[in-house]
Formats: C-alpha cells, structure tokens, sequence
C-alpha cells in the first residue's frame, strides 16, 4: 500500500539552531504534501500545504520564516524550522494526497511524525 | 469555533463495552474520513463515507454518513483493549477547497 516515509522519527536539538524534516512518498507522486503540527492528546493543527514546484501555503497565524517548506520534487518535501526555541517541541507530521487507489481526491496518507525537543 | 466538532473528547470503557463517537458540523462535506492514531505514529486511514446516508462496517466497526453529509459517526461493538487509541474524524467542506478539516480528536481507553 500507499507510504509516506519521514525523517527522523525524533530529534533533539539545542536552541538557535535549525532543524530539517523530510517527508517522502515511496511508492506514489505526491503534487501536494501537508504539514501538522499535534500537541499531546490532541488533534493536528494544519500548518501549511506543500505544493511540488511552486511556493507552500501557510495557514493564518504560521510564520512562513520559522517553518521554511520546500517541496522540490514530486516525492519529497521538507519542514525546516529554523532558529528553533522550546516551545516549537512538538510532534510534527506530513501527509500526502492520494496513494490510495479508488480513495478519492481528499484521503491522505499519513508520515509516522517527527518529535522534535528543543533543549 | 471548530468547523468539525468530534465527541465525546475522552472515553474509558471496560473490554466489551459498546461505544459511539460523533463529528457534527454545520458544514456539508463532499466526503469524510475516520482515522486511528497510536502515541507516536501518523494518523491510519479507517474508512471514506462520501454518500449521505452511507453505513459502512470494519469487523466490530460501523461508520455512519448523516443524510445532510453534515455529521458522522464511529460505533464500537464489543470493543478490546487493542482498540484503545486516538480516533479522528476529518472532512472535505464543499466550497473550501481541498483542505482537510479536522476533528479535536476521541481519546479513547478500553480497559481489560
């Protein structure tokens, strides 16, 4: 079946500094990729939609030079949150659209998440 | 104000037990997806309604599409502790695009 691979599962990381996050569909293109962000217990909070080739959307109140989305080739986009402080720890994950057959235009397939820790 | 709102927000129950969860909205949806989540992984896709009216059914799991495409529901049967786990309703709203909405999520504990 449809994957979506990302990477690294966990990262720990000093203060000031930048950290990368790749999300990779395996086995399918994905023209559009989504970026969450989930705190403890909670839902996923949509952070911006990737699109292959051209410059990602960003929802209201998501600062676009924090989290830098590059999304350069159908099969990979990348969430770089630059100059990172405690409180961007969080579980962020990726999903991509389609990859499942016969599924319809809005079903995602979901990364495994990255949590990342700030120290 | 939440587009989707999805309840109860906690549930415990004993192995065996029956449970229903909701996702209601004054929106229509063009479709709707359920999905379950374990600590420290992605989402896992459930099931897709997309007619009003739809039932589908997954072993001891019933999903429901409300007629009005508007609301949803998730009914457990006999549930297992293997069914304990974070459950997320998510929607297409007609005229908003392609974007997922998201319900705040079910945490739902089955204890043994």
């Amino acid at each position: 079946g449809a994957v979506v691979s990302q990477h690294p599962s966990w990262v720990i990381c000093k203060s000031g500094t930048s950290v990368k996050i790749e999300c990779r569909s395996l086995d399918f293109q994905a023209t559009t990729m989504f970026w969450y962000r989930q705190f403890p217990k909670q839902s996923l909070m949509l952070m911006a939609t990737s699109n292959e080739g051209s410059k990602a959307t960003y929802e209201q109140g998501v600062e676009k030079d924090k989290f830098l989305i590059n999304h350069a080739s159908l099969t990979l986009s990348t969430l770089t949150v630059t100059s990172a402080h405690p409180e961007d720890s969080s579980f962020y994950i990726c999903s991509a659209r389609g990859g499942i057959p016969h599924s319809g235009a809005n079903v995602l397939t979901f990364g495994a998440g990255s949590r990342l820790t700030v120290l | 104000t939440q587009l989707l709102e999805q309840s109860p927000q906690f549930l415990s129950i004993q192995e065996g037990e029956n449970l229903t969860v909701y996702c209601n909205s004054s929106s229509v949806f063009s479709s709707l997806q359920w999905y379950r989540q374990e600590p420290g992984e992605g989402p896992v896709l459930l099931v897709t309604v997309v007619t009003g009216g739809e039932v589908k059914k997954l072993k001891r799991l019933t999903f429901q599409f409300g007629d009005a495409r508007k609301d949803s529901s998730l009914h457990i049967t006999a549930a297992q502790p293997g069914d304990t786990g974070l459950y997320l309703c998510a929607g297409a709203v007609v005229g908003y695009g392609n974007k997922l909405v998201f319900g705040a999520g079910t945490i739902l504990r089955v204890k043994s």
